[in-house]
């Protein structure tokens, strides 16, 4: 079984300062794991994602994503947040170890970025 | 621009109509999937194609109906939906098909918010 936690419904910073997304994870194995972003009236959007190394990864628009193995935990930082990246943010999870595996989303993370 | 091409943006029915939502994928993906979102929650997934024969049904209602004429093409037929039914729904296709572990990112399209009167 595997499932995604995101803790908070709404992540509100000013522009300019530092921007965190949490995201912890419960999966069997190993796994593979993803961030996107939808913006209104809009799909998802792929971010960025984990599969194995540095557990630092790099992603679009400035983003990057911190894999903790200990903490099962998968958090989304942007060194400095702009208005344009309040959305709703989703973290996913699928389990390496199971080739027919679904990708589990979590609950998502509005983002408001204020001025 | 997205590169998962979904039609129509909107669609608005009633709940005796007959209507499909396509969508296209020029890729070469080999994976391909139908979602439904309700606003400010996660995509459910409803099906999954793998090289063109559909691997997954996540046990959706018969007035579900999906068909994939070919690689590049998915669609979904529409009948006798409810209001309950009304969400956007969302296309999304992936490199690798399923079965083969992938840890390749699953691409969406806009998706189509349909309405049930």
């Amino acid at each position: 079984a595997q499932s995604v936690a995101q803790p908070e419904d709404q992540v509100n910073v000013a522009e300019g300062n530092p921007l965190t997304v949490k995201c912890t994870y419960s999966v069997s194995g190993n796994p593979y794991l993803f961030w996107y972003v939808q913006y209104p009236n809009r799909g998802l959007q792929f971010l960025l994602k984990y599969i194995t190394g540095d557990n630092l990864v790099k992603g679009s628009y400035g983003f990057e994503a911190e894999f903790n193995k200990s903490q099962t935990s998968f958090h989304l930082k942007k060194p400095s947040a702009l208005v344009s990246d309040s959305a709703l943010y989703f973290c996913a999870v699928r389990d390496r170890g199971d080739s027919w595996g679904k990708l589990q989303f979590g609950a998502g993370t509005q983002v408001v970025v204020t001025p | 621009d997205t590169e998962v091409t979904q039609t129509p943006k909107h669609l608005v029915m009633g709940m005796t109509n007959k209507k499909s939502l396509k969508c296209e994928q020029h890729m070469g993906h080999r994976a391909m999937y139908w979602y439904k979102q309700k606003a400010k929650k996660p995509p459910e997934l409803m099906f999954v194609y793998s090289y063109e024969k559909l691997s997954i049904n996540e046990s959706v209602p018969s007035r579900f109906s999906p068909e994939c004429p070919n690689s590049s093409l998915l669609n979904l037929h529409l009948h006798a939906l409810q209001p309950e039914d009304s969400a956007l729904y969302l296309c999304a296709s992936s490199q690798d098909g399923q079965g083969t572990g992938t840890s390749q990112p699953q691409h969406f399209g806009d998706g189509t918010r349909l309405s049930i009167l």
